[in-house]
């Protein structure tokens, strides 16, 4: 069964550093990964995906993710962030059942980031 | 294009009472996930539908049962309402294998 791993609860950072979320997760088949953005009293809101191809992917509001399939590992970065970027980040992985015919999606218990002015 | 939409916003039920959460899918999709998300977690997966069968279950117990319509809808139905019940509840909707979108939510409060 998949896992996901999200090593740090909260990262506090000031305004226009870069940051990094880190995500590790196990599975024993391919999986797809993501990371979602979920901002007080929302949803969620899909940043980035990686299904196949290019390791480094790019997502919405300047973030980007590398899949390192050695280190079953997809850290989120942003080179310089911003006081909305404030919100919590979810990784999350979709892993093939065959008996149910169908992908199911296991997410990480969530990164606080927080930017400081 | 309307994204995912669920209703109620929030709701307040009774332990022992039961509730009904409803969802409806983005255009186009046809796949319709749920999940609990209670404070401080990520959201666990507590089962898919598609056409109109729910293909998927996670760790939840029988309290929680579902429905998928024809237009491609849903319903979370949860039975003798636990305290530890009260959480957020998301619908995520699909294309089959693609990826999800979520809706915005149901605050789910017993007391």
């Amino acid at each position: 069964a998949q896992s996901v791993t999200q090593l740090d609860s909260q990262v506090p950072v000031f305004e226009e550093a870069p940051v990094e979320l880190r995500c590790n997760y196990s599975s024993s088949v391919s999986v797809y990964l993501f990371w979602y953005v979920q901002y007080p009293n929302q949803g969620l809101q899909l940043l980035l995906k990686y299904l196949s191809g290019s390791t480094l992917v790019k997502g919405i509001n300047g973030f980007e993710a590398e899949f390192n399939k050695s280190q079953t590992s997809f850290h989120l970065r942003k080179p310089s962030v911003h006081i909305s970027d404030t919100a919590e980040y979810f990784c999350a992985v979709s892993e093939w059942h065959s008996g149910a015919g169908s992908y199911q999606l296991t997410f990480g218990k969530g990164t606080k980031l927080s930017v400081i002015p | 294009d309307a994204g995912v939409t669920q209703s109620p916003t929030h709701l307040i039920k009774t332990r022992g009472q039961q509730v009904t959460l409803r969802c409806s899918p983005k255009s186009g999709h046809d796949t319709v996930s749920w999940y609990q998300q209670a404070l401080g977690q990520g959201p666990q997966f507590i089962f898919q539908y598609y056409e109109e069968e729910e293909r998927q279950r996670g760790n939840f117990p029988d309290r929680f049962s579902g429905h998928q319509f024809p237009n491609y809808s849903s319903e979370l139905n949860v039975n003798a309402l636990l305290l530890g019940d009260s959480a957020l509840y998301l619908c995520a909707s699909s294309l089959r294998y693609y990826e999800q979108y979520f809706g915005p939510g149901t605050r789910l409060t017993v007391t």
